[in-house]
């Protein structure tokens, strides 16, 4: 079975900085999809970024960007000019892509962000 | 087009009640999933549905919970005889075909007195 592992409960950063979470995984698919999900307080789930595996090219979302490990099976998470509405937990998930496999996403523990003013 | 929506925002039980959980997913979307987080905890997948049709349960507790998206109208998750442990939020999420990203509604709060 997969397993995705957030291994920074806490994170803090000042305004306007940058910061990376990190995220690790473990499966044996070779097809599959990565993402970071954002939650707020209001706890809506809301999509960061994703990533396709078959994809070399790491994805970029304006100020969030990945750097995709497929050997090390790392999927980090960097936001640039950190803003206070950035705060939030942040979960790593991963979904098999196997198109007869389950499409269930497999979350990591979270981090939570917090921004310094 | 409006998100997933999910009602109650807020459901307190006492012990032994039975808790229904509504989603309405997304105009076009026929795929509905279902996830429960527990208090500082990630998202943990329960069950994934077609219209009329469970595909994946193997996130389900084996007793008490059930899950129905019947041809009309919204997806409901039950849970009978409710116990302080399914405390929890409880978010559903849906997508117009397998392979596309989800969207998530805003979840249910299920506390259990």
């Amino acid at each position: 079975a997969q397993t995705v592992t957030q291994s920074q409960p806490e994170m803090s950063v000042q305004e306007a900085e940058t910061v990376t979470l990190s995220c690790t995984y473990d499966t044996s698919e070779s097809d599959y999809y990565l993402f970071w999900y954002k939650q707020p307080p209001s706890r809506q789930m809301i999509l960061v970024i994703r990533q396709e595996a078959y994809k070399q090219q790491n994805a970029t979302e304006n100020r969030f960007s990945v750097n995709f490990q497929k050997a090390a099976k790392s999927f980090s998470l960097k936001i640039s000019d950190s803003q206070l509405g950035d705060a939030a937990m942040y979960f790593c998930a991963y979904r098999s892509g196997l198109t007869q496999g389950a499409q269930k996403l497999v979350f990591g523990q979270g981090t939570r962000l917090t921004i310094n003013p | 087009n409006a998100g997933v929506m999910q009602n109650p925002r807020h459901l307190v039980r006492r012990r032994g009640q039975e808790a229904r959980l509504r989603c309405s997913p997304m105009k076009g979307h026929s795929h509905v999933y279902w996830y429960r987080q527990l208090p500082e905890e990630g998202l943990k997948f329960m069950v994934y549905l077609q219209k009329e049709n469970i595909i994946d349960e193997s996130g389900m507790p084996k007793e008490r919970f059930s899950a129905e998206f019947p041809k009309e109208g919204p997806s409901i998750l039950r849970i009978q005889q409710v116990v302080r442990g399914d405390s929890a939020a409880y978010f559903c999420a849906s997508s117009p075909d397998r392979a596309y990203g989800y969207t998530f509604g805003s979840g249910t709060r299920l506390t259990v007195v």
